[in-house]
């Protein structure tokens, strides 16, 4: 089955870009319709949606975080990324990449919910 | 964009029911049936439990119920196990393709 793993750096210094990378295993990420997004939760605090990518490359950010993010993807290796510029201490959190699954048609029926998460990866700020 | 308002805690007895609300805007909740909830154990990743206001995935037990009125959306669960104690979050479809989070809610079975 699908599965997604989240990697990077564990340990961002203040003022520099964060990045990760979440691999898609068990299938293309070319496949279906899915949105491929980032997802943050600090220590003891709630999920916050960053961002998210199509395989066509259309992106959306959280409007709060979008002057700092960029979410790409490649397809040849089945990733998709993740570039938050200018961490401070309140970028440290668990960050998880999910698959969000989009669907409509004619007659306004719609999908649109987090069917897939990776388990998460730790990063934290600090110099 | 502000999450979504869920109570920080709830709390039931096993076997008893409890509601966990979702309150959001006619701008999200209000206007979509798009409405999903996952539960997250600690140090896990969440799981989705329920989507489009009231569909179930399949696996998920039937004691999860969803609903929606306005711009409050609802988690039920009934016959409360000692499993069930965790967190618990909403999220909805926000229009433009953004998508927003409550807060967080933290299930205690007595």
């Amino acid at each position: 089955q699908v599965q997604l793993q989240e990697s990077g750096p564990g340990l961002v210094k203040p003022s520099q870009t964060l990045s990760l990378t979440c691999t898609v295993s068990g299938g293309s990420i070319s496949s279906g319709n899915y949105y491929w997004s980032w997802i943050r939760q600090p220590a003891g605090k709630g999920l916050e949606w960053i961002g998210h990518i199509y395989t066509s490359g259309s992106t959306n950010y959280n409007p709060s975080l979008k002057s700092r993010v960029t979410i790409s993807v490649d397809t040849s290796k089945n990733q998709f990324s993740l570039k938050l510029s200018s961490v401070t201490a309140a970028d440290t959190a668990v960050y998880y990449c999910a698959r969000l699954r989009v669907y409509s048609d004619s007659s306004g029926y719609q999908d649109w919910y987090f069917d897939l998460w990776g388990r998460g990866t730790l990063v934290t700020v600090s110099s | 964009q502000s999450a979504l308002t869920q109570p920080a805690s709830v709390s039931g007895s096993p076997g008893q029911s409890i509601t966990i609300s979702c309150t959001g805007t006619s701008s999200d909740v209000g206007s979509y049936n798009l409405v999903s909830w996952y539960q997250q154990h600690p140090g896990k990743a969440p799981k989705l439990i329920i989507y489009e206001v009231s569909k179930r995935p399949s696996g998920v037990s039937n004691r999860f119920s969803g609903s929606k009125s306005g711009n409050t959306a609802s988690l039920t669960i009934s016959g409360l196990q000692a499993d069930d104690e965790t967190d618990y979050y909403c999220c909805s479809y926000a229009g433009s393709t953004n998508m927003i989070f409550g807060g967080g809610t933290k299930l205690t079975v007595l």
